[in-house]
């Protein structure tokens, strides 16, 4: 099956610091997102972007879907930031839309005060 | 936020002791996934659905089962419950007919623990 690597496992930041986290991809897809697991649990849609640049407020992804790999950009990052960032992508169970999602192992990313 | 829900949010049972999961949409979306949540795992598909009474199996099936008799909800079973369907579930939603997307969305999850 399709394997996901995701890069750094872990991130500390001090409030207000870039950082890029990047997720690795074995085969080609057309289906990518990105998740941010709160401390609560909730899986928070970030990002469906199965190719090219989209941003929202202070995060931005760019997947390029040819060289097999996905970047999230989180800029001036808070407090709130902080928990599990997942990459997950789709591939087809069936002959209609259905899609297993393959997710990485996450970065954990803790922005400090 | 997609409206999903997924009753109870947490439970404690006992091995041995059926139990049934569920998740409900308000989002008239066709397909809907159940996957579950282990450390050193991440999220693993368990079924999924892809309409009223379609079901099929994913890759962590055995000792589950799932019904759909309706659009909005999706139920997973556990017949027997044992210590090793301790977890975290997550109820998934994709595919609005006005979108054209693959975007799954993902319920608040409903920690189970089997003593």
């Amino acid at each position: 099956g399709i394997q996901v690597e995701q890069s750094p496992p872990d991130l500390i930041l001090q409030e207000g610091a870039n950082s890029t986290l990047r997720c690795n991809f074995s085969d080609s897809v057309n289906n990518l997102q990105w998740f941010h697991q709160n401390p609560w649990g909730q899986l928070i849609n970030l990002f469906y972007i199965p190719s090219g640049t989209k941003q929202n407020g202070r995060l931005s992804a760019t997947t390029v879907a040819t060289e097999r790999y996905s970047l999230l950009y989180i800029s001036s990052s808070q407090t709130t930031d902080s928990g599990v960032y997942f990459c997950a992508v789709g591939v087809p169970i069936s002959s209609g839309s259905a899609r297993q999602l393959t997710f990485g192992s996450g970065t954990q990313l803790t922005v400090l005060p | 936020d997609a409206g999903i829900t997924q009753s109870p949010r947490h439970k404690v049972t006992e091995t041995g002791t059926p139990v049934t999961l569920r998740c409900h949409q308000t989002e008239n979306h066709r397909y809907m996934y159940w996957y579950r949540q282990d450390p050193g795992h991440g999220l693993r598909l368990i079924h999924y659905s892809y309409g009223v009474k379609d079901t099929d199996k994913g890759e962590v099936s055995d000792g589950y089962s799932v019904s759909r008799s309706k659009t909005e909800d999706f139920l997973l079973t556990l017949e027997s419950a044992t210590s090793s369907q301790t977890s975290v579930y997550f109820c998934a939603i994709s595919w609005n007919p006005r979108d054209n997307s693959y975007e799954q969305y993902f319920g608040p999850g409903t920690r189970l623990t089997v003593t």
